[in-house]
């Protein structure tokens, strides 16, 4: 099975830019989230949905970052405009819902790099 | 306080050699408890879930301790591949929601 995919892997912009950053959940999960990772601050959680619908955004660091989920296989995490203090690595995770779970599979990651 | 905390380490022990990491939480109510992995440059994978009366897998053990609200792995006969960072994550509340801590580094030495 495919896990979690992730595009693009690497990603440079000049500050100012826009910049989208894509996942595809693993088939069938119903819970997909975005992480933010640096070294100062470790794994911070920015946005997570079920089936489609935001759940928690409070990790969503200002108005610049927005996150969408147009179907159950596809969402996005757009900066817009981007700031050389949002380079970092940025993570998609996805896990299926239910009583016997909560465990998250991980996506390679993003490594967003803004100059 | 952190909701969860690690020591960073490093952890520098020889190959074979036993080795533990602890992880602390602040909300008592939590509920989901986890260890992943982590390699240089790449995605958290998940290790091992936590539950209450301890689990094993192989020369992995995990531990809950509620009363002193920690969570602890044990690494047995250490190898060089399991040269990583650690890092716990702990659920709390009826949502997916999960705090992961900064992470354990360990680097096992030939």
């Amino acid at each position: 099975d495919a896990g979690v995919i992730q595009s693009p892997r690497h990603e440079v912009t000049e500050m100012g830019q826009e910049v989208t950053l894509r996942c595809k959940p693993i088939s069938g999960h119903d819970y997909l989230f975005w992480y933010r990772q640096t070294m100062m601050r470790g794994l911070e959680l920015l946005i997570y949905f079920n089936n489609n619908v935001p759940i928690d955004d409070s990790g969503m660091p200002e108005d610049r970052f927005s996150a969408k989920m147009p179907n159950a296989s596809f969402s996005t995490l757009k900066i817009q405009p981007s700031e050389p203090r949002d380079s970092a690595v940025y993570f998609c995770a996805s896990s299926l819902g239910g009583l016997a779970n909560y465990e998250q599979y991980f996506g390679p990651g993003t490594r967003l790099t803004v100059t | 306080r952190k909701e969860v905390e690690q020591d960073p380490g490093p952890f520098n022990v020889p190959e074979g050699a036993t080795v533990a990491f602890n992880c602390t939480y602040s909300n008592s109510a939590s509920q989901s408890f986890f260890w992943y992995r982590q390699d240089c440059r790449k995605e958290p994978k998940l290790l091992m879930s936590v539950y209450s009366s301890g689990n094993e897998d192989g020369r992995f053990t995990a531990q809950l301790n509620r009363a002193s609200q920690y969570i602890s792995l044990l690494i047995r006969d250490s190898k060089l591949s399991d040269s990583a960072t650690y890092l716990c994550a702990v659920r709390s509340g009826g949502y997916q929601k999960v705090t992961f801590g900064t992470g354990t580094k360990l680097q096992v030495i030939p």
